[in-house]
């Protein structure tokens, strides 16, 4: 098993750019969220999705999109990159179990963007 | 909101020295714990978890107990080594939610 796999593992855009962050799971988890890092604030929920055609917003979608065609992946889109997108993105998948709320996420190694 | 409040690092140790990373929560359902550990360059990875009051998770000498009283659940290690160093972040999650809620992360470092 891969686990979770991101890339690029870098990128850097300029202002206004569109870009798509690709992720891609093999352990056939129902869930895959996508968050980004940045410093002195954790991680934050930008979209996560239920299954397959079914996505929904988190913390802070503004500026993003996501689409959800088949299990395996999850694509976070840019349509028009800002620097304050610059940050560290993480893709993460879980299984939806019978004890849903303690089953373990797992991440992507990141997405390093930088946006100029 | 649900919130996680971490101590603020970084936190610098000798090796084979006593860990205690602080992390408190607000929740207003009844949350799941969570402690992730992220190496340099790499993605998080789950360290250990609690799901219930007075719980105690644990995993490769690191532990925390869910204290629903004080509403905490606070790292420990008891000899920490080089290999250890790394950023450890608190999260909680509400059954039925999809969102983790991390706290802002604690950077470890151990010297030799």
């Amino acid at each position: 098993n891969a686990g979770v796999t991101q890339t690029p593992k870098f990128q850097v855009l300029k202002t206004g750019q569109s870009m798509t962050l690709q992720c891609a799971q093999d352990m056939n988890h129902e869930y895959m969220s996508w968050y980004r890092q940045d410093p002195g604030m954790g991680l934050r929920l930008i979209h996560y999705s239920v299954g397959a055609g079914i996505t929904d917003q988190g913390e802070v979608p503004n500026g993003y999109n996501v689409s959800r065609s088949t299990t395996e992946d999850f694509p976070l889109r840019l349509l028009s990159a800002a620097p304050s997108q610059t940050s560290v993105y993480f893709c993460a998948s879980y299984s939806a179990g019978a004890q849903e709320a303690y089953n373990e996420q797992f991440f992507g190694p990141g997405t390093r963007l930088t946006v100029l | 909101g649900d919130s996680v409040t971490q101590m603020e690092g970084p936190v610098t140790l000798s090796e084979e020295a006593f860990l205690t990373i602080n992390c408190t929560y607000t929740a207003t359902g009844y949350p799941s714990l969570f402690w992730y550990v992220q190496y340099p360059g790499e993605g998080l990875q789950l360290l250990l978890k609690a799901t219930k009051a007075d719980d105690k998770g644990s995993n490769k000498g690191f532990e925390a107990t869910y204290r629903k009283e004080t509403t905490s659940f606070h790292l420990e290690k008891g000899s920490v080594q080089v290999s250890d160093s790394a950023v450890y972040f608190c999260a909680l999650r509400i059954t039925g939610f999809q969102k983790l809620v991390f706290g802002t992360g604690t950077r470890l470092l151990v010297s030799p």
